[in-house]
């Protein structure tokens, strides 16, 4: 399996500030996906980082909340922006593997 | 749809057996996936089911039906580390999408 890192692993932020998260992977990957774990549920996609093109943003997610960038194949960063505490969640990035996906440690983010 | 059903909890005794159910909208199916979730850790791979039936791994085993658009995961010989959420994800195309667990609690 890869090994994935994110940062911050955890942070605390102000209503109406932006947050940039990182996810490093210690191999090149052609697709990486962002995550939104709510409290108390299951993982939503956001949307599927691709290098040298836009995101895909899934439904109910746009890319002026949550830009995306991905500068090479193995690095991508999520920003959410403009914060509110509905966006209270973590945030997780993953990979693909063989099957399915593998996914990073996660950064938890509290929007007071 | 994608909807993806799963009881939100469970409890069952050390050393018992558990089975948790999954049922997902067929189309467009390309595998059925099942994730361990222990609290504040990422998920992390348990199963994959492609075909129809049983695959087994040790104490864990995944059973799917595809025409019936249902899955089970089965914990044998329960141990109280086996507490966590348990997610069940259909595969498509490149994506993955989720149910919304089932947290399963061990008790002694």
């Amino acid at each position: 399996s890869a090994v994935i890192s994110q940062k911050p692993s955890r942070d605390i932020c102000q209503r109406g500030t932006s947050l940039t998260i990182q996810c490093q992977v210690d191999s090149q990957v052609t697709m990486m996906f962002w995550y939104r774990q709510q409290p108390g549920q299951s993982l939503t996609l956001i949307a599927t980082a691709n290098q040298g093109s836009e995101a895909t943003y899934e439904s109910g997610f746009v890319i002026d909340k949550f830009p995306i960038s991905r500068p090479n194949l193995t690095f991508s960063t999520l920003t959410v922006s403009n914060m509110s505490p509905e966006d209270s969640s973590i945030y997780l990035c993953s990979v693909p593997s063989r099957p399915g996906q593998f996914f990073g440690p996660g950064t938890r983010l509290t929007v007071l | 749809g994608q909807n993806i059903d799963q009881p939100t909890e469970m409890t069952a005794t050390e050393g018992a057996i558990v089975q948790i159910n999954c049922t997902y909208q067929t189309s467009g199916f390309n595998g059925l996936f099942w994730y361990q979730q222990h609290a504040g850790e990422a998920p992390t791979f348990l199963s994959y089911n492609v075909l129809d039936g049983l695959e087994e791994k040790g104490r864990f085993s995944s059973f799917l039906s595809r025409s019936k658009g249902y899955s089970y995961l089965l914990l044998k010989e329960l141990q109280m580390k086996d507490s966590a959420s348990y997610l069940c994800s259909r595969g498509g195309g490149n994506k993955l999408t989720f149910g919304t667990g089932t947290q399963l609690k061990v008790e002694l």
